[in-house]
Formats: C-alpha cells, sequence, structure tokens
C-alpha cells in the first residue's frame, strides 16, 4: 500500500515570498491533515479536511496561510507572505475518518527554510 | 491552558535497560491516547494506542503503555531496550477542540538515545 506522498521535500524561501506544498493522502481516506512541526515542538494541528470540506482550521494562521482539497483526494498548502517564523516541517496525514480512534499516517514531510 | 506534557527532552540509556517515558496531559472528558515514534529518517509512525477498556495496552516491538486516569497519564514503557529503538518518541491525546471536531494534540516529543 503506498504511503502519504509530500512535495517537495525540501524549499528555500526569502521573507515575503509565497509558497506551497503538496499533500496526496492513502487511497481511499477520507480526511485528510496538516501539521506544522517547528523544531524541538511537536507536530501542531494547522487544519482537517473531511473529503473536500473543512473540519477544523482553528489553529491555521488565516491571514496568510491558505489550504484546499480539492475533489476530495490531493491537497495544497499555501503560505502567503512567509515569515522567519513559519521556518518548520509541515507534515500531512491522513485517515480513513475523522473519528478520534482512527491512526492517522503520516508523509516524510516538506522541511521549508524561510531566510 | 490544556496540554501534552512530556517531562524528558532527551533520553539515554544502555541496550537492555528498562524504558519509562512519561506522558501526561490536561484535557477533560473523553480522550484517546497514542504514541508515535519517528525513527532517523523515517515518517511518524503508530506505536500503540489506547481508547478504553484495560489500562495496559500493548503495541508493537515490545513497547507498551499504561493509563492512569486519575494521574492523566500514558506512560510508554519496555523492559529492555534494544540500540534500533533509538528514535524521537511523541505521545499523543485526541481530544474534543472547536465545536464538535476532534483533534490531536502531540507532545513535544522524547529523543531516545540507546548506545550499543
Amino acid at each position: 500500500e503506498a504511503g502519504v506522498a509530500q512535495s517537495p521535500r525540501y524549499k528555500i524561501i526569502e521573507k515575503r515570498q509565497s509558497v506551497a506544498f503538496w499533500c496526496n493522502p492513502i487511497s481511499g481516506h477520507a480526511t485528510l491533515y496538516w501539521y506544522q512541526q517547528i523544531l524541538g515542538q511537536g507536530p501542531k494541528l494547522l487544519i482537517q479536511f473531511q473529503n473536500n470540506g473543512v473540519v477544523d482550521d482553528s489553529q491555521l494562521p488565516k491571514d496568510r496561510f491558505s489550504a484546499e482539497r480539492l475533489k476530495g483526494v490531493d491537497s495544497t498548502l499555501k503560505i502567503q507572505p512567509a515569515k522567519l517564523e513559519d521556518s518548520a516541517v509541515y507534515l500531512c496525514a491522513s485517515s480513513l475518518g475523522a473519528s478520534g480512534r482512527q491512526t492517522q499516517y503520516f508523509g516524510p514531510g516538506t522541511r521549508l527554510l524561510v531566510l | 491552558a490544556q496540554s501534552v506534557s512530556q517531562h524528558n527532552h532527551h533520553v539515554i540509556l544502555s541496550e537492555a535497560a528498562s524504558l519509562e517515558l512519561g506522558c501526561n496531559y490536561s484535557y477533560g472528558g473523553t480522550v484517546n491516547l497514542f504514541w508515535y515514534v519517528q525513527y532517523p529518517g523515517q515518517h511518524l509512525q503508530l506505536l500503540l494506542k489506547y481508547f478504553s477498556g484495560d489500562p495496559l495496552v500493548k503495541g508493537i516491538k515490545g513497547f507498551e503503555a499504561e493509563f492512569i486516569k486519575s494521574k492523566f497519564s500514558f506512560n510508554l514503557r519496555k523492559p529492555s531496550v534494544q540500540w534500533s529503538d533509538t528514535a524521537e518518541y511523541f505521545c499523543a491525546v485526541n481530544h474534543f477542540s472547536s465545536g464538535s471536531a476532534r483533534q490531536l494534540t502531540f507532545g513535544s516529543g522524547t529523543q531516545l538515545t540507546v548506545l550499543p
């Protein structure tokens, strides 16, 4: 079974530039998550999708971050404009459903460095 | 503030030593508890999970965890560690966030180094 795919794996940009990350979840997984993991911290949920609808985006900095999941499969996360504090690993995860008992499967992450 | 706390940031053990990593949370209501592990160069993956029933739950690779409700704790244990257990370990709690949505909140992680 193929895992969660993410691209790019690494990205270096200057502050105030924009950047986009892509995620392809495990086939058949209805729920997709984006997490931000800052060095030395655990992953923090940014947004959760159920199919192509947003379930929870309470921790997404909406003035600069946006995400979409068209057709309920792939998803993109965008940052515009980027700030220095956005340097982090951005993890995508997916699960069969949104039940609190579902195992989340994580991708390899995109490591972002903002200079 | 509600949170998940892992008090040990870095643990160094020799092979065959016993391991216990602490995890405490402050969420009320119904929670589901997880331990995830990230081996060097690999993705985060599930080690074990607890929802209800027997508070001692067993996971992969000989790991187990004990849920103590009165202490809001879910500590991870292994009787005898191996060099291959070197990894970062994250405790995570699934709880209700805003509205009716459930959210998985992670602790800050414990880096385990096992010396051969």
